[in-house]
């Protein structure tokens, strides 16, 4: 069974700083990874999606890595600004029920100091 | 705006109640799904729809009933549903099963 861990489970930074939040999952044999914002009381918003065959995809200020072997991926954000201040939510496709199944973590509460 | 819409937003309801929550999606994609968000807890997946056939259930209880009259269009049918049953319930769109998907606003449901 898929089982997904994001640390720390809440994170509070001063405005410009960069981060790096964390993803942990259990059984390697993913089919992608997808990382993705909520804002409080709102559904979510795709991030970056990385295919099990590649190492890192990048977005504006947004880049996430997955090593698969190790069952990690991290988002790096840089220079943080107040408008980042969401649960960050990390996502794995495996193989489940049907033909795919997505795991979630429980999140990372960030909050950006101005 | 992320191309999928669901309705209501905001749902109360009474145990012996009977509604409907509605999703739909503008982007042309042949999967759909609905996912179960509870404090403090991940998302919890409860169905998958693919091409308008239910893929499996997650062993989701009876008193949630799942339609897809077509591939844009996915409800959700709720009776004699428990309060523990309160919830935000999100529904995803993806052009295919795997691919990335593509989150509504959800209905934020609260059984009394």
């Amino acid at each position: 069974k898929q089982e997904v861990t994001q640390i720390p489970a809440a994170l509070s930074v001063p405005e410009g700083e960069n981060l790096v939040l964390n993803c942990s999952f259990t059984d390697s044999a993913i089919y992608n990874l997808q990382w993705f914002r909520q804002d409080p009381g709102k559904g979510l918003t795709s991030l970056l999606l990385i295919q099990s065959s590649q190492r890192e995809q990048t977005s504006g200020r947004l880049n996430a890595s997955l090593d698969k072997s190790s069952g990690r991926s991290t988002l790096y954000i840089a220079a943080s600004q107040p408008g980042d201040s969401a649960t960050y939510l990390c996502a794995v496709a495996s193989r489940g029920f049907g033909n795919e199944k997505l795991t979630f973590g429980t999140g990372t509460r960030l909050t950006i100091i101005p | 705006e992320t191309g999928v819409t669901q309705t209501p937003r905001h749902l109360v309801m009474g145990m012996t109640n009977k509604k409907s929550l509605k999703c739909e999606q503008h982007l042309g994609h042949n999967a759909m799904y609905w996912y179960k968000q509870s404090a403090k807890k991940p998302l919890e997946l409860m169905f998958v729809y693919s091409l308008e056939e239910r893929v499996e259930n997650n062993s989701v209880p009876s008193r949630f009933s799942p339609e897809c009259p077509n591939s844009s269009h996915l409800f959700l049918h709720l009776h004699t549903l428990q309060p523990e049953d309160s919830a935000l319930y999100l529904c995803a769109s993806s052009q295919v099963i795997r691919d990335e998907q593509y989150f509504g606003p959800g209905t934020r449901l609260t059984v009394t």
